[in-house]
């Protein structure tokens, strides 16, 4: 298994423009996650997804949206970079709900100038 | 909502025991993860504690006290590759599973 896989590894955007962050789990969890990290700071939730065409506002989501069609894929988008959304963002998965681990794809470094 | 509060840095030497701990207040919650983070990574699951008392895991042990909202993280035997950053969690009660950090705190393991 790959686990959790995240694409792109780094990117640099210019202000206003937009992108698509990709997040890949195959071991077929229900449940996943985008969150941002910051300097210094813990992981703040963007979105979260239950399940296959669910999804759901945590606690930093404007600016963001996501999509969840299959099991395998939750992609984060952004629409009209800003520079507060410079920030590592890591896509996570667990099985089911409660006492399950989550697993962290490698995280997206993203930078707006 | 949950608040979580944890150390921003600790220091301590090779070899040495040190405990990372983990208040919080909240309106509840099924159980306490501690996550570790190297720098430039992704974090990795260290424990979860659903009871009270104290889980041991090789060199790293975690405690929880409900009633006094509070949890450490146990490291024993330090070596150089435990310098990282520890991540509290609580998994909020109810129906989602939609886990809650602390800011970290960043351990600095010295010869």
């Amino acid at each position: 298994n790959a686990g959790v896989t995240q694409t792109p590894k780094f990117r640099i955007l210019k202000i206003g423009q937009s992108m698509t962050l990709q997040c890949t789990q195959d071991m077929n969890h229900n449940y996943m996650y985008w969150y941002r990290q910051d300097p210094g700071m813990g992981l703040k939730l963007i979105y979260y997804s239950v399940g296959a065409g669910i999804t759901d506002k945590g606690e930093v989501p404007n600016g963001y949206n996501v999509s969840r069609s299959t099991t395998e894929d939750f992609p984060l988008r952004l629409e009209l970079a800003a520079p507060s959304q410079t920030s590592v963002y890591f896509c996570a998965s667990i099985r089911l709900a409660g006492a399950s681990e989550q697993f962290f794809g490698p995280g997206t470094r993203l930078t707006v100038l | 909502g949950q608040n979580i509060d944890q150390p921003t840095e600790m220091t301590a030497t090779e070899g040495a025991i040190v405990q990372i701990n983990c208040t919080y207040q909240t309106s509840g919650f099924n159980g306490l993860f501690w996550y570790q983070q190297h720098a430039g990574e992704a974090p990795t699951f260290l424990s979860y504690n659903v009871l009270d008392g104290l889980e041991e895991k090789g060199r790293f042990s975690s405690f929880l006290s409900r009633s006094k909202g509070y949890s450490y993280l146990l490291l024993k035997e330090l070596q150089m590759k435990d310098s990282a950053s520890y991540l509290c969690a609580l998994d909020a009660s109810g129906g989602s599973y939609i886990p809650t950090f602390g800011r970290g705190t960043s351990l600095i393991v010295h010869p």
